[in-house]
This record gives C-alpha cells, structure tokens and sequence, in this order.
C-alpha cells in the first residue's frame, strides 16, 4: 500500500508568520509531487507542483522535495487570514498510471 | 472559459436508487478521474479513464460505475450496491502525461433520503 502522511493539525499561526507543512511518502518510486489548498466546502485548488529534488518558489510558496528523505514541505510566507485552510499533499507514485495518492490533509489556521 | 463542470452540486439518493454523477471538461485533457471525499479525510480514487472507452478501477470501486464515451464526458453511477454513499464526489481531469497536475471540478455533495 502506497502511503502519504501528513500531520492532521490544526497548525496555528499568527498572520505574518512562515507556515511550515509537511509530507512523507512511502514509495521511493514516486515521480511528480502536488500541493492543494481546500478551503471548507469546496474543491481542491492546485497550489504547487515539484519533482526535482531542491526548492521551487512561486509568490509567497516554496515547496521543497528531498526523495532521498521522502519528504516534501510546503512553506507559506507572510501567511493571511485568507491562507486558512486544508492543504493536501498529493503524490504520483511508480507504475501508477498517473494516479494521484492523497494524504489526508492539515488544517491550517492563520490568526489575524 | 475552460473548465471542469460537475453537476448537480446537490444530490439526494433515496433507499435502493441509482443516481448519476455528471462530470464535463472541456480542457481537451485525455484523463477524467472520480474521488471520494468523506469528512476530515482525504481523497480516495474510484475509477479512472486515461482514454475514451476505457477505464480501470480505483481503490473504492465497489458499488460505482463509470462509462466513458466522449473525451469530454465521465460521468459517475452511484449504485444502490454501495452502501454508505453519502460523501462529498470530485470529478478531476489531467492531460495525462508526467507530472501534468488534475485540476478539480466544484464537486457534488451526494446525501441520502
């Protein structure tokens, strides 16, 4: 069974402030990295997307990927009240035919 | 504009019905994908098709069907084989190729009578 963990939450924290998430996976096959934001009710929105080992910036997001440690993070900068959210890690594994595995998402909540 | 459209956003099923889920891209995507989302968790994959008139099943295929006869098309059977249907459902379309992300259509929010 391929994996994909994060931590459920809630993480808190004040606006301005660097939010820090995190994601391992357990298929060190895995191909293509994806991050999306859920926000109450609705559909997920693509965040980030990496597969390179390193760190890739986009605005205030940097998502990082480290395959040799099978982890990959999504940093927020200046977070905003309008960051609160679910932000789901999504992974394509090895020999998956393009299917996105899905961890079960951290609720982060950005204090004003 | 382009675009996922998942209709109805509200679905009621009533004891022993089958219900049908559309899910309408016009991105030219090649891949359709149906997830289930139950609260507080992740998505998990029912069925997908990376061309038209094939598909393979998911992890959670039991007690769906799917049909897919237009590129533009997928829609979703939920059959009343399936138990616990009440969930939140996400159509989902990609170009198929690596490392190409699936964008999400709105979703439809399926309760029972």
């Amino acid at each position: 069974q391929k994996e994909v963990e994060q931590n459920s939450g809630p993480l808190s924290v004040p606006e301005g402030a660097i939010a820090s998430l995190n994601c391992t996976y357990s298929d060190r096959g895995s191909q293509s990295f994806f991050w999306y934001r859920q926000y109450s009710g609705k559909s997920p929105e693509l965040i980030m997307f990496i597969y390179s080992n390193g760190d890739k910036e986009d605005g205030r997001f940097t998502a990082q990927l480290n395959k040799a440690s099978q982890y990959v993070s999504l940093l927020i900068r200046d977070s905003q009240p309008s960051d609160s959210a679910t932000y789901l890690c999504a992974v394509i594994s090895s020999g998956s035919a393009r299917q996105l595995t899905f961890g079960s998402g951290t609720q982060l909540t950005v204090l004003p | 504009d382009g675009g996922i459209t998942q209709s109805p956003k509200y679905l009621f099923r009533k004891e022993g019905q089958n219900v049908t889920l559309s899910c309408e891209q016009n991105l030219n995507h090649d891949a359709m994908y149906w997830y289930r989302q139950d609260p507080g968790q992740g998505l998990r994959l029912i069925y997908y098709s990376q061309i038209v008139n094939d598909f393979q099943k998911g992890d959670i295929a039991e007690g769906y069907s799917v049909s897919r006869e237009k590129k533009e098309s997928f829609p979703l059977t939920v059959t009343s084989a399936q138990k616990n249907p009440t969930a939140f459902y996400l159509c989902a379309s990609s170009s198929g190729t690596v490392h190409q992300p699936q964008h999400f259509g709105d979703g439809t929010r399926l309760s029972i009578l």
